[in-house]
């Protein structure tokens, strides 16, 4: 079956780690995305990315890293710089980046750090 | 800058009554809308989306909504709903033919009473 892989589901971290959250598709799309969501403010865009090797900024890079080397592979890295780390991070993908698109979305990672 | 504004953070209904979810969108271009799902401590489902043509749009397990441009609308709705229903609501906006980002409401979650 076709679809978006998070892991792992839980992650727990303490402050001043760095941790990294994978997300791998095997949809064949273009373009992938992560987001974050916090209660009661729907999803923040983090960075996505239209093609290999390619990514931008999303509304809150901030504390974030990313890299795009596989097309279906697009791991996130939470810094320590990253001040408030504990949400719950959806990846997703298209087609393509362009907007008529459907996005399709893993299952999630939440993340906790003490 | 565009914005997406879903009127009720919450919607309790009685089971097999009729639901109603608003959403409204500033943008003074073309755009696309969307509706997506999301079951709880899972990713985001697609309900339907508004691309262009007929202004009342179709989607899966019985929503419907109704794209009305004058008032800058969007609201989701359902004749009939169920116990499987429950479950937060999301509507995005997004320009129209174009690589912009979308940019996502706060979420409204469905409460189904039995």
């Amino acid at each position: 079956d076709g679809g978006i892989t998070q892991s792992p589901k839980y992650l727990f971290r303490k402050e001043g780690q760095n941790v990294t959250l994978s997300c791998e598709q095997n949809l064949n799309h273009d373009a992938m995305y992560w987001y974050r969501q916090d209660p009661g403010q729907g999803l923040r865009l983090i960075y996505y990315s239209q093609i290999v090797n390619d990514f931008q900024k999303g509304d809150i890079a901030e504390g974030y890293s990313v890299s795009r080397e596989k097309k279906e592979s697009f791991p996130l890295t939470v810094t320590s710089a990253q001040k408030n780390p504990t949400a719950f991070y959806l990846c997703a993908s298209s087609i393509y980046a362009r907007s008529s698109y459907e996005q399709y979305f893993g299952p999630g990672t939440r993340l906790t750090v003490t | 800058a565009q914005s997406v504004t879903q009127l009720d953070s919450q919607v309790p209904v009685f089971e097999e009554a009729p639901v109603e979810l608003r959403c409204n969108y500033s943008s003074s271009v073309s755009v696309y809308l969307f509706w997506y799902v999301q079951y709880p401590n899972q990713g985001l489902q697609l309900l339907l989306k508004y691309l262009s043509g007929s202004t009342l749009v179709k989607g899966i397990n019985g929503f419907e909504a109704e794209f009305n441009k004058s008032q800058t609308s969007f609201h989701l709705r359902k004749p009939s709903v169920h116990i499987s229903d429950t479950a937060e609501y999301f509507c995005a906006v997004t320009v129209a033919d174009s690589n912009y980002q979308l940019i996502w409401g706060a979420g409204t979650k469905l409460i189904i009473k039995p």
